[in-house]
């Protein structure tokens, strides 16, 4: 079975800008989840989907969004970039909700 | 508000001695907790996960996990170090936070074995 598979791997942006990620979950995983993984806050929740709908949240702004479709692909967008907003963004599918989840490797981004 | 606390930033073990990676956490209600290991230039991985049962867990790669209530502990274990176990190792935890579920990450301990 295929892992799942982010694209781009890497992205470099100015302020302001917006950028959108892709996320391809495992096949037949209903749920997809994004991170934020930056060497300060470490490993944070942004939120999660579940057949189309975002189930759950964490705490982020409202500048950090996403969307699933009826494929379970995933994408997450953030709209005028801050230089804060650089970091590792995974994306992570499990079967269920929230339950066992499989990483894929993630999309660096850098705000410049 | 839920958390996980692993206070060791990092672990150094020598090869073939038993290793611990310690976690404590914080949640409302009944605690989904995992382990996961991100390995140099590769993934976050699943290790193993409790959700009710046995409170002592079996996953991959020989690694097992105590979960104890009173405590609020659920600690990675292994009885035998390998150098190939070096790596970084995530204690997370399944819980509700006002109104949604979330996953709450700790910050990470890096394992060192030392051959």
């Amino acid at each position: 079975k295929a892992g799942v598979t982010q694209t781009p791997r890497y992205l470099i942006k100015t302020r302001g800008q917006q950028v959108t990620l892709s996320c391809s979950p495992i096949s037949g995983h209903r749920s997809v989840s994004w991170y934020q993984q930056t060497p300060g806050q470490g490993l944070q929740f942004l939120f999660e989907y579940f057949s189309e709908t975002q189930r759950n949240k964490g705490n982020f702004p409202g500048r950090f969004s996403g969307r699933q479709f009826s494929n379970s692909r995933s994408e997450m967008n953030v709209s005028t970039l801050e230089l804060g907003d650089s970091a590792l963004y995974l994306c992570a599918s499990s079967a269920w909700t929230l339950d066992t989840q499989y990483f894929g490797p993630g999309t660096r981004l850098t705000v410049l | 508000a839920q958390s996980v606390a692993q206070p060791e930033d990092q672990v150094n073990v020598a090869e073939g001695n038993p290793l611990t990676v310690k976690c404590t956490y914080s949640v409302s209600g009944n605690p989904y907790l995992f382990w996961y290991v991100q390995y140099p230039n590769r993934g976050l991985q699943f290790l193993l996960k409790y959700i009710t049962g046995d409170n002592l867990v079996k996953g991959s790669y020989g690694f097992e996990a105590e979960f104890n209530k009173s405590q609020t502990s659920f600690h990675l274990k292994k009885p035998s170090a390998l150098v190939s176990d070096s790596a970084l190792y995530f204690c997370a935890v399944r819980g509700n936070s006002g109104g949604y579920q979330k996953v709450t990450f700790g910050t990470g301990t890096k394992l060192q074995v030392i051959p």
